[in-house]
Formats: structure tokens, C-alpha cells, sequence
């Protein structure tokens, strides 16, 4: 049982360049988030969605889009990568809520 | 945004020794997590706490929801070394059952 996958696991960016984080679950769950994760801070949700067709802003949207591509893919777009956005990404899924939620390895990012 | 305040930063233990940690909110939460996390994973849950005064335990944790809602608390007894890593809090307001905000984490190290 694979849980949440993400891919990449690392990846290397010049400033401008675009990117897409790519994230899958198989749990069947209804909701799906994407946190980004700094030294010394709490995750900081970036977007989610609580079920199949809909997406909505976390604390930190600025610079982020996102697609809920069916009920296991929920995927995380870069279009102008910046400095400030060098930071390991997370993707989570939860059966309703938020209050029990399954976390992939993480997506480690580094933007030059 | 809203951020959880968690104590202490990090922790020095020597194995055997009890732990404790907690995390304080200026607001009411409606549910309080524990999670753990270990280098280059994402987090894992321990606990869920759903109810005011709830006091639950999964093997050598136990985490209790305060009284007033606004606080938690998560001990460990007799250390081991796996328990080396990363622990956060997470609460749930009623503002949203998606947007859960998290403390900045403890570190906790074990002492050779």
C-alpha cells in the first residue's frame, strides 16, 4: 500500500523556470493538500481540496496554482519560480477534514 | 497567520528519561493532533485528541486536550532512541475543518 506518493523527491530551479509537483494517493480520500515546510516554522498549507472538483487558498497561495485531476492526483504548478519558494513541499490527503491526515516523503525544492 | 506556540525549541534527553512538550493557541480549538516527523519523511500521527480534558495514550505516549482548549500536551515515557525526530502540533478551529494550523515543532535528540 503505497499511501501518498510525490514526485519529485529533489529538484533544482533557475529563477523564472516553471515546475509542476505531482502527488497521488490510493486510500480513496476526499481531501487533498499541498504545505510547504521552512526551517525553524510549522507547515503552512499553500492550497487544498476538500473533495474532487474543488481547490481553495491556504495561508500562503501567492505564486501557487493547483489541479485536483480526479480524486487521487492532486498536483501543485509553479509557473514563475522565485528564490523565496526554495522550500520542502508536502502533499497530504485526509478521508474528510483535516483532523487525520496521510503525508507523502516530501518534495525537496531549490530555486537559484 | 495563526500559529500554534509550542515549547521548548528542542530538548536534550538521556535515554530512559520521561519527555514533555506543549503547545499554547490565544484561540479555542476544536481538535488537537500530534504528529512526528523523521529526516526526509513527511509527518506521521500519533495522537488525536477530540474533546476537551481527553486524555489518550498509544503505547509510551500520551497526549491530554486542555481543559480550556486552548492548550495540549504530549509525554513520553522512558525514551528510546527511535524516538529521536521531529514533533508538531496541530489544531483544528471552528473557522475550518481543512486548515489545520501547526506548531513549529520540537526537536528532540538523545544524548549518546
Amino acid at each position: 500500500n503505497a499511501g501518498v506518493t510525490q514526485t519529485p523527491k529533489f529538484q533544482v530551479l533557475k529563477t523564472g523556470q516553471s515546475m509542476t509537483l505531482q502527488c497521488a494517493q490510493d486510500m480513496n480520500h476526499n481531501s487533498m493538500y499541498w504545505y510547504r515546510q521552512d526551517p525553524g516554522m510549522g507547515l503552512r498549507l499553500i492550497y487544498y481540496s476538500a473533495s474532487e472538483g474543488t481547490t481553495d487558498k491556504g495561508e500562503v497561495p501567492n505564486g501557487y496554482n493547483v489541479s485536483r485531476l480526479n480524486k487521487r492526483e492532486f498536483s501543485l504548478r509553479l509557473e514563475s519560480a522565485a528564490p523565496s519558494q526554495t522550500s520542502v513541499y508536502f502533499c497530504g490527503s485526509g478521508r474528510s477534514g483535516a483532523n487525520v491526515l496521510t503525508f507523502g516523503a516530501g518534495s525537496r525544492l531549490t530555486v537559484l | 497567520g495563526q500559529q500554534l506556540n509550542q515549547s521548548p525549541q528542542s530538548m536534550f534527553i538521556q535515554e530512559g528519561e520521561d519527555v514533555s512538550m506543549n503547545c499554547t493557541s490565544s484561540s479555542i480549538f476544536n481538535t488537537w493532533l500530534w504528529y512526528k516527523q523523521d529526516p526526509g519523511e513527511g509527518p506521521v500521527l500519533l495522537i488525536a485528541l477530540y474533546k476537551a480534558g481527553e486524555l489518550t495514550s498509544n503505547g509510551r505516549l500520551t497526549a491530554q486536550f486542555g481543559i480550556t482548549r486552548k492548550d495540549s500536551f504530549l509525554n513520553i515515557s522512558a525514551s528510546i532512541p527511535s524516538d529521536v525526530g521531529i514533533y508538531f502540533c496541530a489544531g483544528l478551529n471552528m473557522d475550518s475543518n481543512y486548515q489545520l494550523i501547526w506548531g513549529a515543532g520540537t526537536k528532540l535528540i538523545i544524548k549518546p
